[in-house]
């Protein structure tokens, strides 16, 4: 698999619910991003988590990082319908010398009202 | 907030024509990028531009592909004689050596 593997690809759940994504990747990161992208839209970004941080808030989004299993979890709690969106994680690649991002395939979030 | 600006937010090209997609990246950047969405898969990383010359670029980068940085502002991208599946979303982004920042993108359809 390539570096930035999310699951699942799609997920429906009902308005209120909690969702969960993953991400994992498999070389060493410094940061790891998450970022929420509208249909045909661009990048939003969400929260952004260093290799030396285990877990971050922001609002209703909960990001975990185990630099041990190399993954992440992205959880939004309280879900509403304008969480409906696609999740992509993205992590530098520091090995390579220019910063480059690299994008997990995404996870394609509905949340019926 | 500092941001990467896009312009134009669509363009419409047909076959075989040259497009140039224009980014300003943030003014203390150092590190310039280009990234390409096609409709439903995920952001590719394309190109990464340092010190006025190419640092690393991706096997989608083939020869239809250039890069220039005109000017102390401007970051473009030129596909010379587009093809089809040259239809995407193009994403700029700049860093001062390590975040990217991120433009609202392009969306190339060539028709």
């Amino acid at each position: 698999s390539q570096q930035g593997e999310e699951d699942p690809q799609a997920l429906s759940i009902q308005e209120g619910e909690n969702a969960t994504m993953n991400c994992s990747y498999k070389t060493s990161i410094n940061n790891l991003q998450w970022y929420r992208q509208n249909s045909g839209r661009g990048l939003v970004h969400l929260i952004l988590i260093r290799s030396n941080e285990r877990e971050k808030h922001s609002g209703r989004l909960r990001v975990t990082l185990d630099t041990s299993k190399k993954s992440s979890s992205l959880l939004i709690t309280a879900s509403r319908a304008a969480d409906t969106a696609s999740y992509f994680c993205a992590t530098d690649a520091p090995t390579s010398g220019t910063y480059k991002y690299i994008f997990g395939t995404g996870t394609r979030l509905k949340v019926l009202a | 907030e500092p941001e990467v600006t896009q312009t134009p937010s669509h363009q419409v090209t047909q076959m075989g024509q040259e497009v140039i997609l224009r980014c300003v990246p943030i003014s203390n950047h150092l590190y310039f990028y280009w990234y390409r969405q096609i409709l439903g898969q995920k952001v590719e990383f394309l190109v990464s531009f340092y010190n006025n010359e190419i640092s690393e670029k991706s096997e989608i980068f083939d020869d239809q592909f250039s890069v220039e940085r005109p000017d102390g502002s401007n970051f473009t991208l030129k596909i010379r004689s587009t093809k089809l599946e040259d239809s995407a979303m193009y994403f700029c982004a700049s860093s001062f050596g390590g975040l990217n920042t991120f433009g609202s993108g392009t969306r190339l359809t060539v028709v």
